[in-house]
């Protein structure tokens, strides 16, 4: 383990469910944030959190919602979903500050949307 | 914004070759370069990085180039062995703070042969 722990690692989910993906990390690390992994597509950086405030939105639609309760957790809410939102999605933390740069992360969540 | 284009989307190679992915962004102003690497169903980890005040840095078989002047970066990968089977991703951005704005590449998806 890396330290960054992401749960469900599957998840299949109809368009009306409403789940929640968690992520936890145990590294002292002062922000957080998703990505959506899609095949044959860069890593697309969706939300950041530094020190529990989101700090990024990277024009991520509203049925995504992130919560961030505090520096070593984050959720990422999921409703209403479409097939196309079907992904791996992976969490990541890193330090903060000068030096600050290398990104752990998760072994992500595998969402599927039917 | 900066972008990243990396290639080739694939390389394929025997065993002891060597492997070279390459990589360009458009912002100057980028001054830090990781190279991650994502075993298949794995988490993508770091494997090495580079700033922008050196133009080469080595760790036993892989080295990473930086030509700021043209904007591009490479990954060399010397006497390949099977475990370097992965998907391999560049990133640019600037160094220190948070890594939300980090770009990263479309992957490149390597193959050693034995």
């Amino acid at each position: 383990e890396t330290g960054v722990t992401q749960t469900p690692r599957h998840l299949v989910m109809g368009m009306t469910n409403k789940k929640s993906l968690k992520c936890e990390q145990h590294l002292g690390h002062n922000a957080m944030y998703w990505y959506k992994q899609s095949a044959k597509k860069p890593l697309e950086l969706m939300f950041v959190y530094n020190f529990k405030e989101q700090t990024e939105n990277n024009s991520v639609p509203s049925r995504f919602s992130p919560e961030c309760p505090n520096s070593s957790h984050l959720f990422l809410h999921l409703h209403t979903l479409q097939p196309e939102d079907s992904a791996l999605y992976l969490c990541a933390s890193s330090a903060t500050g000068p030096g600050a740069n290398v990104l752990t992360f998760g072994a992500g969540s595998r969402l599927t949307v039917l | 914004g900066e972008n990243v284009e990396q290639h080739p989307s694939t390389l394929s190679v025997q065993e002891g070759d060597s492997a070279v992915i390459k990589c360009t962004y458009s912002d100057s102003a980028s001054n830090y370069f990781p190279w991650y690497k994502q075993e298949l169903g794995k988490r993508p980890q770091l494997i090495i990085d580079i700033r922008s005040n050196v133009g080469e840095k080595k760790d036993q078989r892989i080295a990473v180039t930086l030509n700021k002047t043209a904007k591009h970066f490479s990954l060399h990968i010397t006497e390949t062995q099977p475990e370097d089977s992965a998907v391999y991703f560049c990133a640019a951005g600037p160094y220190g703070g948070s890594q939300g704005n980090l770009i990263f590449g479309k992957g490149t998806k390597l193959s050693v042969k034995p």
